[in-house]
């Protein structure tokens, strides 16, 4: 049952344009969502969160984007740069709850 | 320490040996995790841990996983009687406080490959 997806398994953008990646989830009790990046080899790193309360959360070149009624949310790096390609994983959980569910990933890719 | 470290990095086991997983969590750390990441998915939960106290174990998915970190540092992962389905990536993760909303600070995880 993946309750958290991310259907586009790669993306490839220009160095100094906008990446927008999406995820969609299914579970409504989902209050809290988090964004992971991923290089080879190494584990997935904390880049943004958002809480249900709020609908955009920005830190620099990041913002995450809350659509609540359509249980969507999206990734906006702004302008992409080489160092931006890794994977990306989308995650949600809920309450305090201990089973934080992850999408698939993007694999991001920034051309100079 | 520096990071969530996790040892060995890669494993190899035949099919039907046990299996065991370190992982040295960021000092003073008070939850744990550990996922499974199957190849091209994203990391699945299989139990978590406060200090010593294994409080969720909810998707660990058989009776061979096993894990234990009992004096609330340092955590293994044991799989017994290891099976094909089993290869994956095991990352470890730990947060300083409890609850879900602090971000989780992972290892860069053990593959291991059933053979």
């Amino acid at each position: 049952d993946q309750q958290v997806k991310q259907n586009s398994p790669s993306l490839s953008v220009q160095e100094g344009r906008i990446s927008i990646l999406n995820c969609d989830y299914t579970n409504s009790m989902f209050d809290y969502f988090l964004w992971y990046k991923k290089y080879p080899a190494e584990g997935p790193t904390f880049l943004i969160s958002i809480s249900s309360i709020k609908d955009k959360n920005e830190d620099g070149r990041f913002t995450v984007f809350l659509n609540k009624s359509a249980k969507h949310l999206s990734l906006h790096i702004v302008p992409s740069q080489p160092g931006d390609s890794a994977v990306y994983f989308c995650a949600a959980t809920w309450g305090n709850n201990n089973d934080m569910r992850f999408g698939a990933g993007t694999r991001l890719t920034v051309k100079p | 320490g520096a990071g969530v470290s996790q040892s060995p990095r890669y494993k190899v086991a035949k099919r039907g040996q046990d299996v065991a997983l370190r992982c040295d969590p960021i000092s003073g750390h008070v939850s744990l995790f550990w996922y499974q990441q199957a190849l091209g998915q994203g990391p699945e939960f299989l139990t978590y841990f406060q200090n010593e106290a294994q409080l969720d174990k909810s998707g660990l998915p058989s009776d061979r996983f096993f894990a234990e970190r009992p004096e609330g540092s340092v955590s293994t992962l044991k799989i017994q009687r290891t099976q094909q389905e089993d290869s994956a990536v095991y990352l470890c993760a730990s947060s300083q406080m409890t609850g879900l909303n602090e971000k989780l600070f992972f290892g860069s995880g053990t593959q291991l490959s059933v053979l």
